[in-house]
C-alpha cells in the first residue's frame, strides 16, 4: 500500500534557524506532492505543492521543498524560521493514477523557542 | 464565502451509541473526504468519496459508515462497533482531476464517547 513517512515527530529550534523537514513515499509511479500546515486552532491548508515540473517548489512565508525522485523524497526547507512557524506540518501524497486518494504523512510538530 | 463546514465543533457521545457528524462544501467540489487526526498518527483516511453515489474505503474503515446523497454533503456515521471513536475528525474535498488535487479542509469535529 502506498505511505508516506516523516521521521521527525517534533522539531525544536531557536527563531533564525534553517529548518528542514524529511517525507519520503513508498510508489513507483507519478505522484503530485503537498505540504499542508495546522497552525494552532487553525484550519489545515496548503503550503506548496508538486505537479510538474521544476523540481523545486516554493510556497508561503518563504516555504520551499525539493523533488528528488530517485530518493521518493520531498523534503521542506525555510532559511531562517520565525516564532509563527510553530505549527504541524504535514506531508501528503496522490498518486496521478487516483488523483482522488490523498495520503498523508503522520505529521512533524514544529515547536520555535523566541 | 465559499469553504467546507462540520458541525458540530465538539460532540459528547455515550459508548455504544452511533453518532453522524456533518460536512458541508459549497466549492463545487466533487470529491469529499473523511479523515481522522490522532497524536502522532497524522491524518489517516476513513472514506473518500470522488462522485455522487459512490465512495471508496480508506485504511481505516471499520466502524464507520458513509453516505453520498448529494455533492454538497458528506455524512460520516461513527458506529458502535468503532472500537476507540475518540478522536478529531477532519472533513476535506477536492477537484479529483490528476495534477490537481490540492485539498480543502474544514474547521474538524472533535468526538468525545464516554
Amino acid at each position: 500500500a502506498q505511505s508516506v513517512s516523516q521521521h521527525n515527530h517534533h522539531v525544536i529550534l531557536s527563531e533564525a534557524a534553517s529548518l528542514e523537514l524529511g517525507c519520503n513515499y513508498s510508489y513507483g509511479g507519478t505522484v503530485n506532492l503537498f505540504w499542508y500546515v495546522q497552525y494552532p486552532g487553525q484550519h489545515l491548508q496548503l503550503l506548496l505543492k508538486y505537479f510538474s515540473g521544476d523540481p523545486l517548489v516554493k510556497g508561503i512565508k518563504g516555504f520551499e521543498a525539493e523533488f528528488i525522485k530517485s530518493k521518493f523524497s520531498f523534503n521542506l526547507r525555510k532559511p531562517s524560521v520565525q516564532w509563527s512557524d510553530t505549527a504541524e506540518y504535514f506531508c501528503a501524497v496522490t498518486m496521478y493514477s487516483s488523483a482522488s486518494k490523498i495520503i498523508f504523512g503522520s505529521g512533524t510538530r514544529l515547536s520555535i523557542r523566541p | 464565502d465559499g469553504g467546507i463546514t462540520q458541525s458540530p465543533k465538539y460532540l459528547f457521545r455515550k459508548e455504544g451509541q452511533n453518532v453522524t457528524l456533518s460536512c458541508e462544501q459549497n466549492l463545487n467540489h466533487d470529491a469529499m473526504y473523511w479523515y481522522r487526526q490522532d497524536p502522532g498518527q497524522g491524518l489517516r483516511l476513513i472514506y473518500y468519496s470522488q462522485i455522487v453515489n459512490d465512495f471508496q474505503k480508506g485504511d481505516i474503515a471499520e466502524g464507520y459508515s458513509v453516505s453520498r446523497e448529494k455533492k454538497e454533503s458528506f455524512p460520516l456515521t461513527v458506529t458502535s462497533a468503532q472500537k476507540n471513536p475518540t478522536a478529531f475528525y477532519l472533513c476535506a474535498s477536492s477537484i479529483p482531476r490528476a495534477g490537481n488535487t490540492e485539498a480543502f479542509f474544514g474547521q474538524g469535529t472533535r468526538l468525545t464517547v464516554v
